[in-house]
């Protein structure tokens, strides 16, 4: 079975510009959620999607959105770019979404924000 | 709150056996993850806990006590390649599939 894949791999943008990020979640997966990496913070949660809902927010500005097709692909979108914003966004898919779930990172896309 | 707290760096001899404590804080408990990142690459998954006591993978182990708050990762064996970070997680009280994470622990294994 294909692992969880994203796209673009690397991104370099400016300030003020926007971004889309694409996640392909393993098939048969319906949940997928959205995680920030910078060396400062660690890991932290952005959004999850499951059946075309947001279900749960992190604690993040309005800039960062997402949203999730009917085939469970998911996309997300970053406006207005920030320096502060240069992180490494993975995805990680699951099967049901429920609390107890494995997740299953994708490859993740370094965005560079200059 | 919630809070997981893990040390940020260790190193071991390979052939070694190394552990890696986590303590955690949680509104409510749903288990306790384990994941391995080695640089510039994805979390991969490890383990997984919700009941107390030792679980066994391998060369792998991760062990779980509930009323204490706290698990701990065991790698025998040690290999050059298992110089990663390692990475404890729970899951949010009532929040779905949201992932709270610690700092991660980077683990150098010296020949």
């Amino acid at each position: 079975k294909a692992g969880v894949t994203q796209t673009p791999r690397y991104l370099i943008k400016t300030r003020g510009q926007q971004v889309t990020l694409s996640c392909s979640p393993i098939s048969g997966h319906r949940s997928v959620s959205w995680y920030q990496q910078t060396p400062g913070q660690g890991l932290q949660f952005l959004f999850e999607y499951f059946s075309e809902t947001q279900r749960n927010k992190g604690n993040f500005p309005g800039r960062f959105s997402g949203r999730q097709f009917s085939n469970s692909r998911s996309e997300m979108n970053v406006s207005t770019l920030e320096l502060g914003d240069s992180a490494l966004y993975l995805c990680a898919s699951s099967l049901s979404g429920v609390q107890t779930d494995t997740q299953y990172f994708g490859p993740g896309t370094r965005l560079t924000v200059l | 709150g919630q809070n997981i707290d893990q040390p940020t760096e260790m190193t071991a001899t390979e052939g070694a056996i190394v552990q890696i404590n986590c303590t955690y804080q949680t509104s409510g408990f749903n288990g306790l993850f384990w994941y391995q990142q080695h640089a510039g690459e994805a979390p991969t998954f490890l383990s997984y806990n919700v009941l107390d006591g030792l679980e066994e993978k391998g060369r792998f182990s991760s062990f779980l006590s509930r009323s204490k708050g706290y698990s701990y990762l065991l790698l025998k064996e040690l290999q050059m390649k298992d110089s990663a970070s390692y990475l404890c997680a729970a899951p949010v009280s009532g929040g779905y599939n949201k992932l709270i994470f610690g700092a991660g622990t980077r683990l150098a294994v010296h020949p």
